[in-house]
């Protein structure tokens, strides 16, 4: 079955250490991908998106994120955490068909420590 | 501002009543959706709708009916139906299917 992975539930990492939260897919063709990330109790805000081109996508807050084929991946990573980036973090694909909705991911939630 | 506005943010209803939650975007967005969010769910599609006067069911449909007679505006009501319809509720907008999609703030409906 078409399907989007984040296999990391809960991660917890250091201020000021490297973030790489994982995405893995399941479908045919590539399918147009997306990052969301969503505080508690707000609705989503779009961190990048992947369509064609180059692989390693740069989003903003200083997120980036590399889609790789032949893993079916597109992980998540960050330099450097900062304490704000604590939230909940969606991966998101649409079917290169198109004609299915966005479909989501369970979702992995960062917790940042001092 | 352009935007995607949800109303009320905390809404409260006795169980055996319907609830209709509001979606108005001003984006001038052709496609509109409605999301349920439960802990450990991540999100789960209720309904979608791609032009006015025109929508689909989503993943979990059952208890939930919707309307789009104007394209700003995409109500989602929570019919008596609906076996379990306290949850966290998100709608959003794209410009096209494959866009990204943009959300609103959320609708908390707490069923007592």
């Amino acid at each position: 079955a078409q399907s989007v992975t984040q296999p990391d539930i809960h991660i917890t990492v250091s201020e000021g250490a490297s973030l790489e939260l994982r995405c893995n897919y399941s479908y045919g063709a590539t399918p147009y991908l997306f990052w969301y990330v969503q505080s508690p109790g707000q609705g989503l805000q779009l961190l990048l998106k992947y369509f064609s081109g180059d692989t390693l996508v740069q989003g903003i807050k200083g997120f980036e994120a590399e889609f790789k084929r032949s893993q079916s991946s597109f992980n998540l990573r960050k330099p450097s955490v900062h304490w704000s980036d604590a939230a909940e973090y969606f991966c998101a694909v649409v079917p290169f068909s198109g004609n299915t909705p966005l479909v989501f991911g369970k979702g992995t939630r960062l917790s940042v420590i001092a | 501002d352009g935007g995607i506005t949800q109303s009320p943010k905390y809404l409260f209803r006795k169980e055996g009543q319907n609830v209709t939650l509001s979606c108005e975007q001003n984006l001038n967005h052709d496609a509109m959706y409605w999301y349920r969010q439960d802990p450990g769910q991540g999100l789960r599609l209720i309904y979608y709708s791609q032009i006015v006067n025109d929508f689909q069911k989503g993943d979990i449909a059952e208890g939930y009916s919707v309307s789009r007679e104007k394209k700003e505006s995409f109500p989602l009501t929570v019919t008596s139906a609906q076996k379990n319809p306290t949850a966290f509720y998100l709608c959003a907008s794209s410009m096209g299917q494959i866009n990204e999609q943009f959300f609103g703030p959320g609708t908390r409906l707490t069923v007592l």
